[in-house]
């Protein structure tokens, strides 16, 4: 049973550019979470996908958009990145109707924004 | 104030020896509760949800108090792999977690 997976592992990227992450969650799971962590820091909500819609969005400007597909898997795409936002982003699955909210993470995408 | 508010360390013990970590969450409304486990440079790891009636998973034990806003995890006869940081986790209903800056524990032989 595959878990979380995320790509790449790591980017690097300039100031201005675009970047998107990708996310494919736990078999059985509908509901991807993305979210931020910073060094140092716990992770912060960047904002929830499910059936295919935003349902819920964290304190990120307009410059964080997602998707999600289909097949459940989803993108983060960060526009005009600045050097703040270097940090690791992290994709949760999970499954709505489970009642426990329990989330299960991937390894992450380190990004550095240089 | 942050919403979930943890002592983020370093606990510093030896093998063998039992620590306790506290978390206050600000949001009454607070709904579930978990600790994660985060290795350096790992993702976070689900170890446990965390019942108003308290439980326990082999050597560790989670305890919510909703009055006091208050969660604690106790961990016995620590091991070097529990080296890692622990992170309190709150979720407000809705399925969006908040987690706690974390706190660093470091087991010594």
């Amino acid at each position: 049973d595959a878990g979380v997976t995320q790509s790449p592992t790591h980017l690097i990227k300039t100031r201005g550019q675009q970047v998107t992450l990708r996310c494919s969650p736990k078999s059985g799971h509908d509901t991807v979470s993305w979210y931020q962590q910073a060094l140092g820091q716990g992770p912060q909500f960047i904002f929830q996908y499910y059936e295919e819609e935003e349902r819920q969005r964290g304190n990120f400007p307009d410059r964080f958009s997602g998707h999600q597909f289909p097949n459940y898997s989803s993108e983060l795409n960060v526009n005009a990145l600045l050097l703040g936002d270097s940090a690791l982003y992290l994709c949760a699955s999970s499954r709505r109707t489970s009642g426990s909210y329990e989330q299960y993470f991937g390894p992450g995408t380190r990004l550095t924004v240089t | 104030r942050k919403e979930v508010e943890q002592d983020p360390g370093p606990f510093n013990v030896p093998e063998g020896a039992t620590v306790a970590f506290n978390c206050t969450y600000s949001n009454s409304a607070s709904q579930s509760f978990f600790w994660y486990r985060q290795d350096c440079r790992k993702e976070p790891k689900l170890l446990m949800s965390v019942y108003s009636s308290g439980n326990e998973d082999g050597r560790f034990t989670a305890q919510l108090n909703r009055a006091s806003q208050y969660i604690s995890l106790l961990i016995r006869d620590s091991k070097l792999s529990d080296s890692a940081t622990y992170l309190c986790v709150v979720n407000f209903l809705t399925g969006k977690l908040i987690f706690g800056q974390g706190t660093t524990l470091q087991v010594k032989p």
